[in-house]
């Protein structure tokens, strides 16, 4: 089963600074993908970046970027340019494959709290 | 175009009640999954409606049914409330056919038991 461990129960970053948040993950598929999530205080999950594991670059999606080393298994958001807004909780994900009709199901870390300082 | 919508925003049960969440997907979606994400946890996988039947399930009991209707909207039903129920309730809509990756959340249920 997959399995995905975020060790920072929270980070603290200077506005305008970069932050890296970890992600490692545990899965015997050889075909898997890789998503992180923001969740504002407000709670809807915000979809933020996809990595899959046969793409060959890490994926970017403005200021957001995937730091993606398959041999050691992780997966971390770098964020450039941290602003306020940034403040948020945030979630490593991986899919889980299921190929009987449907989509596949995302399993999720437990999350690590970002604080964005002025 | 209306993203996932849910409704309540939040509720107030007392242990033994039985609730009824509600969640409609995305123009154009035809798959939805119910999460329950406890405080400061990670979102869990309750079960994925497909087609009006449920396709896969997580590891959470009988007391946790749910419903797809045929215009792709969705139920999700819990029966003898327990306090440890209480959680923020998390639907995503996304597409078979579609980019499968694209799942988009909506705004959750807050479910206080009492």
């Amino acid at each position: 089963a997959q399995k995905i461990t975020q060790t920072q129960p929270g980070m603290f970053v200077q506005e305008k600074e970069a932050v890296t948040l970890d992600c490692t993950y545990d899965t015997s598929d050889q075909s898997y993908g890789l998503f992180w999530y923001k969740q504002p205080s407000s709670g809807e999950m915000i979809f933020l970046i996809y990595q899959g594991s046969y793409d060959e670059q890490n994926a970017t999606e403005g200021r957001y970027s995937l730091n993606f080393q398959k041999a050691r298994k992780s997966a971390n958001l770098v964020i450039s340019a941290s602003q306020l807004g940034d403040s948020a909780m945030y979630f490593c994900a991986m899919r889980e494959p299921y190929l009987q009709g449907g989509s596949e199901k995302l399993v999720f870390g437990k999350g690590t709290k970002l604080t964005v300082n002025p | 175009d209306a993203g996932v919508t849910q409704s309540p925003t939040h509720l107030i049960k007392t242990r033994g009640q039985q609730v009824t969440l509600r969640c409609s997907p995305k123009s154009g979606h035809d798959t939805v999954s119910w999460y329950q994400q406890a405080l400061g946890q990670g979102p869990q996988f309750i079960f994925q409606y497909y087609e009006e039947e449920e396709r896969q399930r997580g590891n959470f009991p009988d007391r946790f049914s749910g419903h797809q209707f045929p215009n792709y909207s969705s139920e999700l039903n819990v029966n003898a409330l327990l306090l440890g129920d209480s959680a923020l309730y998390l639907c995503a809509s996304s597409s078979a056919s579609g980019r499968w990756y694209e799942q988009f959340f909506g705004p959750g249920t807050r479910l206080t038991v009492l």
